[in-house]
């Protein structure tokens, strides 16, 4: 298994990105899939999950923000954010059900 | 949301000796298929995070035995035997039974 996020960068407050989180080794389309962060020496922080049939879920902290969203063809899941805050910055991983992560990508949100 | 508190922030531990983390959830975890969805993930320093435990004590592939989970409805708790120098890193508790998911704070395990 292995999951490999791209797409971070440094962004300005209230600006947008797109994470993407390339998956192989395991039929992805059969398992739900989570997008989870950590803000820099903080604990992990849930931000979004999408099921196998694309049903979603949003923290609080992020709903009407960013938008989880995948493309079974292509083996890849997407995190849309958008009006960003400072408090985003993170490294964002992504994880196939708990079990497996990606190595992280940093989003930092500052002018 | 369902908070899930974790005592205690941080312990030390020699090695071979045992530990042990609670976890406590603000409401019962206990699914309507009769199932508790209660994680154990593990972070070791500079690496990307991995479960060990899923649903209360079921061990993930690979994972020692000397890791064990038990508990119920909102009490939880992460067993430690005979602790290795490869165990130190923070520990989070993560309920998945009800929407949206949510972790502990963490309990960092340092080796004394």
């Amino acid at each position: 298994v292995q999951l490999v996020e791209s797409g971070g960068g440094l962004v300005q407050p209230g600006k947008s990105l797109k994470l993407s989180c390339s998956a192989s080794g395991f039929t992805f389309s059969s398992y739900g899939m989570h997008w989870i962060r950590q803000a820099p020496g903080k604990g992990l922080d849930w931000v979004a999950y999408i099921s196998s049939s694309s049903g979603t879920v949003y923290a609080d902290a992020v709903k009407g923000r960013f938008t989880i969203s995948r493309d079974n063809a292509k083996n890849t899941l997407y995190l849309q954010l958008n009006s960003l805050k400072s408090e985003d910055t993170a490294i964002y991983y992504c994880a196939r059900t708990l079990i497996d992560w990606g190595q992280g990508v940093m989003v930092t949100v500052s002018s | 949301d369902i908070v899930m508190t974790q005592t205690p922030l941080s312990l030390s531990v020699a090695i071979g000796q045992s530990a042990s983390i609670s976890c406590k959830s603000s409401q019962s975890l206990k699914y309507s298929d009769g199932k508790t969805y209660l994680n154990w993930v593990f972070q070791s320093p500079g690496q990307s995070p991995k479960r060990l435990i899923y649903q209360v004590s079921k061990l993930d592939s690979g994972v020692p035995d000397r890791f064990s989970g038990t508990g119920s409805e909102t009490d939880f708790t992460l067993k430690i035997s005979r602790v290795e120098a490869e165990d130190l890193g923070v520990y989070y508790c993560c309920q998945g039974s009800y929407s949206p998911f949510t972790f502990g704070s963490g309990t960092k395990l340092e080796i004394k």
